[in-house]
């Protein structure tokens, strides 16, 4: 099925560990996105990318970092964990940059920090 | 600074209509989406406004009026399957996406 995965669904770490959220479209979609969702508040963008190649800091960036070696791929990375960072982080896609097309989102992954 | 404003929370009954605002103060205006986000789930798209006036798509509708601000959401023929998340995101002058905290829609037989 085409769409977006996220991996894993669901974590608990323990506080300063490190973590990567995976992400993978089948869509060839030029621009990904990292958003966390936390209760209370609207979707804030962590990261972007544009294409492969680059990346951009969104609203709430500290203390985390992305790579997006190539199209299908965005990966998230928590260096260090920390319990504000527990939080639904949503992976989306899009065929248009500048944020004009619509977003397709994958399934989440649920991340508790201790 | 920016800001996006829904009703935290709406209920209505099986078969009714029910409309959800949405009103926003951004520096700038590209264009309004709607999502529905049901509990556990991903968001997924319901609409794109960037001109004034109603776009209809089946049960669902959206409005804008840039003059004022303004869009709504209005859902017909409600079924139990709509209570969900209806989250309104903004496009501002530098093209970045402002979203609301979303309206919990709860419906009742």
């Amino acid at each position: 099925i085409a769409g977006i995965t996220q991996a894993p669904t669901s974590q608990i770490l323990a506080a300063g560990r490190r973590m990567t959220l995976r992400c993978t479209q089948d869509m060839r979609h030029n621009a990904m996105y990292w958003y966390r969702q936390d209760l209370g508040l609207g979707l804030r963008l962590i990261h972007y990318s544009n294409t492969a190649g680059t990346t951009g800091k969104g609203e709430v960036p500290d203390g985390y970092s992305v790579s997006r070696a190539n199209t299908d791929d965005f990966p998230l990375t928590l260096a260090s964990a920390v319990p504000s960072q527990t939080s639904v982080y949503f992976c989306a896609s899009s065929d248009r940059t500048g944020n004009t097309g619509e977003l397709f989102f994958g399934e989440g992954s649920r991340l508790t920090v201790l | 600074g920016q800001n996006i404003d829904q009703p935290t929370e709406m209920t209505a009954t099986e078969g009714a209509i029910v409309q959800i605002n949405c009103t926003y103060q951004t520096s700038g205006f590209n264009g309004l989406f709607w999502y529905q986000q049901h509990a556990g789930e991903a968001p997924t798209f319901l609409s794109y406004n960037v001109l004034d006036g109603l776009e209809e798509k089946g049960r669902f509708s959206s409005f804008l009026s840039r003059s004022k601000g303004y869009s709504y959401l209005l859902l017909k023929e409600l079924q139990m399957k709509d209570s969900a998340s209806y989250l309104c995101a903004v496009i501002d002058s530098n093209y970045q996406l402002i979203w609301g905290a979303g309206t919990k829609l709860i419906i009742k037989p």
